[in-house]
Parts: structure tokens; sequence; C-alpha cells
């Protein structure tokens, strides 16, 4: 089984700051990469997918980079609307589905 | 617009029996495999079930697996998820999604609101 593994549990950016956030898969998942926001009681919303194709409607503030093993979410210029929990997730090969366990964006 | 609103959650004994919806609008629902994944309290999100597009293919969790069964009715526009044998550990915020067209085993694009259970004696 695949695992996610997220860095760093809490990042602490100042608005109008870039956050670079990380996550590695145990194994290579190529490409097959998503990334989520989740904002307090809301459901995940996608963001990336493909490692670094933005979602419909995802500001171009928001992308991504990587394959194998090592990728990166980055948020150039955060916005107040982007302080949220980030979760990475891997696809497209069995167990699938496997989620990072997160990466809060704080003030 | 599309939208997939999940009901049937609440608050249930342990080993006991729950079943959940999810009633989608907005696309042609029985042309998509839909999965269920949860949220416990304070965690990151867990993949549950899916099932393909016309019900005939369907995987799970094996945290869940031979007590929990996800089924859907095309006609009906909704996803359900059978939850037998309870345990506190099923606590948490179930949400439906529903997985992108045309990759195999993809990601979820569109996600409901999700309702919660909580399993507690």
């Amino acid at each position: 089984e695949i695992v996610m593994t997220q860095s760093p549990a809490t990042l602490s950016v100042s608005p109008g700051e870039r956050a670079t956030l990380s996550c590695r898969a145990s194994q290579s998942v190529n490409s097959n990469l998503a990334w989520y926001q989740q904002k307090p009681g809301q459901a995940p919303r996608l963001l990336i997918y493909d490692a670094s194709t933005r979602a419909t409607g995802i500001p171009a503030r928001f992308s991504g980079s990587g394959s194998g093993t090592e990728f990166t979410l980055t948020i150039t210029s955060l916005q107040s609307e982007d302080f949220a929990v980030y979760y990475c997730q891997y696809y497209n090969s069995w167990p699938p589905w496997t989620f990072g366990q997160g990466t809060k964006v704080e003030i | 617009q599309v939208q997939l609103v999940e009901s049937g959650g609440g608050v249930v004994q342990p080993g006991k029996s729950l079943r959940l919806s999810c009633v989608v609008s907005g696309f042609t629902f029985s042309t998509y495999d839909m999965h269920w994944v949860r949220q416990a309290p304070g965690k990151g999100p867990e993949w549950v079930a899916v099932t393909s597009y016309d019900g005939r293919s369907k995987y799970y969790a094996d945290s869940v697996k031979g007590r929990f069964t996800i089924s859907r009715d095309n006609s009906k526009n909704t996803l359900y998820l059978q939850m037998n044998s309870l345990r506190t550990e099923d606590t948490g915020v179930y949400y439906c999604a529903r997985e992108v067209e045309d990759y195999v085993w993809g990601f979820m694009d569109v996600w409901g609101q999700g309702t919660t259970v909580n399993v507690s004696s």
C-alpha cells in the first residue's frame, strides 16, 4: 500500500506571501496525484490533478509540480480565503485513493 | 449546476445499522463512477467504497469490507451506503463524491456537503 506523507503539518504564512506544501509518496505514483483544499465545515475541493493541472475555476496562484514520489503545491501571494487544510491524494493504482494527513495553512 | 446532497446520518449505537443516501443533480448520473469518502473528526479523508457507473463493479476499503454495501439507483439519481455492524471508529462525516470521467480509478472532482454519522453507546 502506498503511503502519502505531507509536510509540514502546519504552515504559518502572512497574507501576500508564498506557501510551499510538500507531499511524498512511499513509491512512485507517476503523475497520478491530486491536491484538495478543505475549509472548516466544508467538503474537500479539487484544486490540482495529474500533479500540475489546475481544476476548473482554480486561480492561477495555485500551482502543482513533481512526479514519481515528490510533489509540491505552491500558493503564490496568499489570500485570506486560502487559509485552509490541503490534502494530497494519489489515484489510478490499487489500492487507490489514499490521502495524505494534510497541511494546515494558517495566518 | 452540479449538486450532490447526502442524507441519512445520525447517532447510532455500536452494532446497529444505518443507510446513507446521496441524491445528485446537474449531470448524467448513470455515466459516472461514484464514491463514498469519510472523515473522522480532526483526521484526513478516508476512501470507503466505489461503484461503477452501472453498479456492476464495487470495491471497498478493508476497514469496511463485509459490513458496508454501496449501491445506486440510476433511475432515481441516487447513491446509497448501507452500513451494518457499526463501530465507534466509523464515526465521522460521510461524503459522496463523483469520480472524474475518462480515467480508470481517477480522482474525485465533485463532492457533496457530507452527512455526519456518530456511533456511540
